[in-house]
């Protein structure tokens, strides 16, 4: 399974839009890059998904260069509930394909 | 999107005791869950791959007969914590992937062993 490396933790004012790094150096071919959001004490939730360009949906979009080897999770304008961490995952599709979590990255939104 | 449930949310049990962990998918037959755990300010561990009808696949480093799993339908498995013990204190979490690619968690299930 791909590794992910992210920075440990990211600090921004509300209303800034904040844009989160993930590497993925050693991503198959047939991997996704996946992010997820956790609040404490709560499972993940879905973010966004994408294999290559840009993906945008409600929330986010997810930048993925030609090489594939990065992505780049932006959260435009956060609120103070955006403060969670996320986790860059990287994994094939299938029901029973599992997912390796790396450490993720701490948002800390504040006023 | 498929929808997970956990009970219970949290439970605390005396030292030596059994605790079952219960995962539902409320509205996709799921062959396949999985099982985390995660302590504090850490990240979700993969502990185990749950098999409906079959046995589960376990972690390396995560014993098998200490934590016993039971995926007996398609909508229900089962982690079972034997004789716990305060290092099990932990935040397990259950998920599963429809036909999609998405990964759907449950909401978690918070364990205190005293």
């Amino acid at each position: 399974l791909a590794k992910t490396t992210q920075p440990i933790s990211m600090d921004s004012y509300e209303g800034q839009e904040v844009n989160i790094t993930c590497s993925h150096n050693n991503i198959a071919t047939n991997d996704y890059i996946t992010w997820y959001q956790q609040f404490p004490s709560q499972g993940p939730r879905f973010i966004i998904q994408g294999y290559k360009t840009k993906v945008t949906n409600e929330v986010a979009s997810l930048f993925i260069p030609a090489d594939r080897k990065s992505s780049t999770l932006s959260l435009p304008r956060v609120s103070l509930s955006d403060t969670a961490v996320y986790y860059c995952l990287v994994s094939p599709t299938g029901t029973a394909s599992k997912l390796t979590f790396g450490t993720g990255t701490r948002l800390q939104v504040t006023l | 999107g498929a929808v997970v449930s956990q009970h219970p949310s949290r439970v605390i049990c005396k030292s030596g005791t059994s605790v079952k962990i219960e995962c539902r998918s409320l509205d996709f037959q799921a062959t396949t869950m999985f099982w985390y755990r995660q302590f504090p300010k850490q990240s979700l561990m993969l502990m185990a791959t749950s098999n409906e009808g079959s046995k589960a696949t376990y972690e390396q480093g995560v014993e098998k007969d200490k934590f016993l799993i039971n995926h007996a339908s398609l909508t229900l498995s089962t982690l079972t914590v034997t004789s716990a013990h305060p290092e099990d204190s932990s935040f397990y979490i259950c998920s599963l992937r429809d036909r999609g690619w998405e990964q759907y968690f449950g909401p978690g299930t918070r364990l205190t062993v005293t």
